[in-house]
């Protein structure tokens, strides 16, 4: 099935800076490739997706890059702020659901 | 919230004892899940249902069952088999394709202690 690692697990940044998480993924079968947002004690919300057939999209400060040859995908938050502060997951999907990483731990620092 | 209701929001069990976690959708979504969340550990799936009255086991399902009998609910019982029951369990559905794949809805959680 479906392995996804997702790196690293605990990130600091100061408000303003850019934030990146990256993930890997097995299987290259995997098309779809959501990214969520949990605060704390909440349940996780979708913040953006990408599809096989994309290698880029953008939504205001948040952005994924896709790249299949090397089945890894990453998100990135530019300008962050005190409320981008979260556990974010991405995840892959396999034959009938998605696997998710273990979750990074974002702590921007106002 | 936002069109998947998971209840209770707390929920505390005695060792030997069956308990149930709801899970109820109003978005005419045909797939639902469950999840269970542990610290460090992300999301594990345990069951998860493409249509009425047909599941699937996940990766985590011993001690656990479900039914499926109506396209809005998909319950989870936790059963006494289940050694460490205590965790964050999230229910989640989607709409499904054949070709394509969707996000997830994700309930508010149900937050299961043993005592």
């Amino acid at each position: 099935g479906e392995n996804v690692e997702q790196h690293p697990s605990t990130l600091s940044v100061q408000e303003g800076d850019s934030a990146v998480i990256k993930c890997t993924y097995s299987d290259s079968a995997s098309n779809y490739f959501p990214w969520y947002k949990q605060e704390l004690g909440k349940r996780p919300q979708l913040i953006i997706d990408i599809r096989s057939n994309v290698g880029e999209k953008k939504d205001q400060r948040i952005a994924v890059t896709l790249n299949k040859t090397a089945k890894h995908f990453s998100l990135h938050i530019t300008e962050t702020q005190p409320e981008d502060s979260a556990v974010y997951f991405c995840a892959a999907t396999g034959a009938n659901n998605l696997f998710f990483g273990t979750g990074t731990r974002l702590t921007v620092i106002p | 919230d936002g069109g998947i209701t998971q209840s209770p929001k707390y929920l505390f069990r005695k060792e030997g004892q069956n308990v149930t976690l709801s899970c109820e959708q109003n978005l005419n979504h045909d797939a639902m899940y469950w999840y269970r969340q542990d610290p460090g550990q992300g999301l594990r799936l345990i069951y998860y249902s493409q249509i009425v009255n047909d599941f699937q086991k996940g990766d985590i399902a011993e001690g656990y069952s479900v039914s499926r009998e109506k396209k809005e609910s998909f319950p989870l019982t936790v059963t006494s088999a289940q050694k460490n029951p205590t965790a964050f369990y999230l229910c989640a559905s989607s709409p499904r394709d054949r070709e394509l794949h969707y996000g997830y809805t994700f309930g508010s959680g149900t937050r299961l202690t043993v005592v």
